[in-house]
């Protein structure tokens, strides 16, 4: 599996536009890119995941470059709510029954009034 | 619905006790995990389970810790005798063979193990 590399840290202020940018240069073909958000005390949970180009939903946006080497998550507007910490995530499309997650260092995200 | 859930949230033992965790899954999900984090290192996966069969185990750090899913309900992980370096938090994750994004696993909060 690929392994990620993503900014140990970031510092935000309410209001703006954060993103996270994670490197994943021996990304397979068969591979997807997956991002979970974690609060303290609290177990990692599912925020957006893509293959390719740009994937949005009500919490947050994705943008796959076409050599898809690296992903960005946009947390557009941050409160101070959305302070976490972001894991990045790569894993194979093929393992359609389940499998095990391969986790990072990930992003503490601060966010500041 | 409710979500995944996980007992006890914290426990202390001395060093050689036994200790037991057990994982609610959501209902209806066939695959289980078990993943930990120990002091200053990243989430790591210790096994899965698909219904009561264990799919993949390479993560289980050694003999002491069992693992087990009776009737591919609820899991269980025991770890006996506990060591210091099992100190750490225990996630419990489930998922459906069919959700709509791959792989896509539900986690709950996490047992507290502090191993005196």
């Amino acid at each position: 599996l690929a392994k990620t590399t993503q900014p140990i840290s970031m510092d935000s202020y309410e209001g703006q536009e954060v993103n996270i940018t994670c490197s994943h240069n021996n990304i397979a073909t068969n591979d997807y890119i997956t991002w979970y958000q974690q609060f303290p005390s609290q177990g990692p949970r599912f925020i957006i995941q893509g293959y390719k180009t740009k994937v949005t939903n009500e919490v947050a946006s994705l943008f796959i470059p076409a050599d898809r080497k690296s992903s960005t998550l946009s947390l557009p507007r941050v409160s101070l709510s959305d302070t976490a910490v972001y894991y990045c995530l790569v894993g194979d499309m093929r393992n359609n029954q389940g499998g095990k997650l391969i986790f990072g260092q990930g992003t503490e995200l601060s966010v500041k009034p | 619905e409710a979500g995944v859930t996980q007992f006890p949230s914290h426990s202390v033992i001395e060093k050689g006790q036994t200790v037991t965790l057990r994982c609610d899954p959501i209902s209806g999900h066939d695959n289980l995990y078990w993943y930990r984090r120990v002091m200053g290192k990243e989430i790591k996966f210790l096994l899965h389970f698909v219904k009561e069969s264990k799919q993949d185990e390479s993560g289980m750090p050694n003999n002491r810790f069992l693992a087990e899913r009776t009737g591919g309900t609820y899991s269980t992980l025991k770890v006996q005798p506990a060591e210091l370096e099992d100190s750490g938090v225990y996630f419990c994750a489930s998922s459906h063979r069919y959700s709509g994004n791959y792989n896509e696993q539900f986690f709950g909060p996490g047992t507290r193990l502090t191993v005196l």
